[in-house]
Parts: C-alpha cells; structure tokens; sequence
C-alpha cells in the first residue's frame, strides 16, 4: 500500500508570493491534517479535513488555507509568503475508522521563501 | 492552553542502556497520548499510544504509562539500540479534538555501541 505522498519535495519562493503544497493520503483514507514544523516552533497544527470540510483548524493566520477534494487528496496554500513561513511541511492521513486512528505522515515538503 | 513538555535533548546512550525521556502535560478533559518516532531520513510514525488514565502503551520494547494524577506520560526502554536512534516526540490530542495533535518540541536520541 502507497503511503503518504506530498509534492513537491523542495521549493523556493520569494517574499509575497504565494505556493501550493500537494498531498495525496493513504488509499482509503479519509483525514488529512497538515503540520508545519520548524526548529523554533516545533510541531504544529494547521488544519484538517475530512470529506472535503474543513473539520479542526489551529492558530494560524488567514494566509494559510486549504482544500480537500472528493478522492481525498488535500492542498494547502499560503499567500502573501513569508520569511518565517520557511519550513517542513507535513501532511498525515488517518481512516478515522477508530477513535485516535493512527496518522500516518508523508515526507513532507520543504519550503524556504528568500 | 494544552500543551506538551518534554525533556531537551540530546540523550546519548550506549546500546543495551535504559532509557527514560520525560512528558508532561496540561490539557483540560481527557486527552489521549502519543509518542512518534522520525527514524533518519524517514517520516514520523507512531510509536504508541494510550487513551484513558492508567493505559500503557507499548510497542518495540518501549512503553508509556498515561498518569493522570501527574499529569506524565514518560517513554522507557529496558534495553536500547543503536537501531533506536532517532528523534522522539510526545505528542496528545485533545478531548474531541479529532485528529489534531499538539506536540512537545522532541527528544533527539544517539545510541552508541
């Protein structure tokens, strides 16, 4: 079984820009969350969805947004980038079968905005 | 707020040594309570879990009690490897809060033989 994928590995933005990080979940699954983690901060939580609505969302400005689509796969967009908005950004996705399923995590994607 | 604290890093074991990293926490309710696991190179996985007071988890030789009367949900292994090496991060999720995980800052973990 294909785990969690996330494209693209790496990108470079420029200040005010805006990016669009992919994720494709577990077949099957139905959650995706997204994390952003950095060495200052640590973990984080931006957001999930589950069926296309957005069902948690964390403390972060408007300029981070997302989007869930009916086979599941998510996206998540920041606007207007930057400099602290350069991280690793994770996206997890669970069946949500069970209280507290298990998230499964992608790679990531590594975003440095210059 | 909830939040996670666990003990800075780096621990640096030898291999066959026992291991404790300490997590606290503060939550309101009753949370349930993780640890994950990011081998190098690799993405974080679950390592165990526990949902209600006096729960242990355990999985891989480690093991975690979930203390509710101190608020604590310490890692241990009797006996570790240079295999174990990683970062180690615990995390909780709050009551009804879905899949939204709050994590401590991670505990980087050397075993040397």
């Amino acid at each position: 079984k294909a785990g969690v994928t996330q494209t693209p590995r790496y990108l470079i933005k420029t200040r005010g820009q805006q990016v669009t990080l992919s994720c494709s979940p577990i077949s099957g699954h139905r959650s995706v969350s997204w994390y952003q983690q950095t060495p200052g901060q640590g973990l984080q939580f931006l957001f999930e969805y589950f069926s296309e609505t957005q069902r948690n969302k964390g403390n972060f400005p408007g300029r981070f947004s997302g989007r869930q689509f009916s086979n599941s796969r998510s996206e998540m967009n920041v606007s207007t980038l930057e400099l602290g908005d350069s991280a690793l950004y994770l996206c997890a996705s669970s069946s949500d079968r069970a209280k507290n399923s298990p998230l499964h995590f992608g790679n990531g994607t590594r975003l440095t905005v210059t | 707020g909830d939040s996670v604290t666990q003990m800075e890093g780096p621990v640096t074991l030898s291999e066959e040594a026992f291991l404790t990293i300490n997590c606290t926490y503060t939550a309101t309710g009753y949370p349930s309570l993780f640890w994950y696991v990011q081998y190098p190179g690799e993405g974080l996985q679950l390592l165990l879990k526990a949902t209600k007071a006096d729960d242990k988890g355990s999985n891989k030789g480690f093991e975690a009690t979930y203390r509710k009367e101190t608020t604590s949900f310490h890692l241990e292994k009797g006996s570790v490897q240079v295999s174990d090496s990683a970062v180690y991060f615990c995390a909780l999720s709050p009551a009804g809060g879905y899949n939204k995980l709050i994590f401590g800052a991670g505990t980087r973990l050397a075993v040397h033989p």
